[in-house]
């Protein structure tokens, strides 16, 4: 049973960076037909897919062109997980984030969301 | 990008009734369709993929149709679990979009 656990703070300042966190169990973050993705959702813009890095012979990196020039996600196959970067966020970047695994582009396992606030 | 449209925005029935739900995509999607289930303070669960196929352990009571642009989500008989919000999704093209979802609340 593939499980996913996210971790990282709640709060974030703006012009700072957002980083968080998601552990695989029950699967490897390098898995051949998987997809690891962030998605996140709130009142404005509901949900909203941002990106994703998946394995297949080579590390590939899929973004959103809303967040292109300031997100990064990296795949650790270390202590499979990936992990989630968005630089210089807004008061607009507060949303509940999720990461999911993606087979067929479709979202059948999803972490526990983190709300994350921009504020000073 | 695709833009997915549902309506109605809310629906309220009581337990027991037939629910049925829409999304009408801008284009074309072919059958690059899900479905998904949101309970308050939980994260969405896929019910509906490749527009009409259960995903595991999803109930037969949850059905999907459609194709192309216009696409329905139909719940047989609702149980009191099923009064949540749904969201529908295409892969169809990138980036990946979903819908702005279904209310369904107890009448």
């Amino acid at each position: 049973q593939v499980q996913l656990q996210q971790s990282g703070p709640g709060l974030v300042k703006p012009s700072q960076t957002l980083s968080l966190t998601c552990d695989i169990s029950g699967e490897s973050v390098s898995s051949n037909r998987a997809a690891w993705n962030w998605i996140r959702q709130s009142p404005s813009r509901g949900l909203e897919w941002l990106g994703r890095t998946y394995y297949r012979s080579k590390w590939n990196n899929d973004y959103a062109m809303s967040v292109k020039s300031r997100i990064t996600i990296n795949p650790d196959t270390s202590k499979n997980q990936f992990s989630l970067q968005l630089r210089s966020v807004t008061p607009e970047d507060t949303a509940m984030y999720f990461c999911a695994r993606m087979v067929g582009d479709q979202a059948d396992r999803w972490g526990q969301g983190t709300l994350v606030t921009v504020s000073s | 990008e695709i833009v997915l449209t549902q309506s109605p925005a809310t629906l309220s029935l009581s337990p027991g009734e037939r629910a049925t739900l829409s999304c009408r995509a801008s284009q074309s999607v072919s059958t690059y369709f899900a479905w998904y289930q949101q309970k308050p303070g939980q994260s969405p669960r896929l019910l509906i993929f490749d527009a009409s196929s259960r995903a595991t352990g999803i109930p037969a009571r949850f059905s999907g149709s459609g194709s192309g642009t216009d696409f329905t989500l139909t719940i047989s008989s609702l149980e009191p679990e099923d009064f949540a919000v749904y969201y529908c999704q295409q892969r169809s093209d990138w980036p990946l979009t979903f819908g702005g979802g279904t209310k369904v609340e107890i009448k």
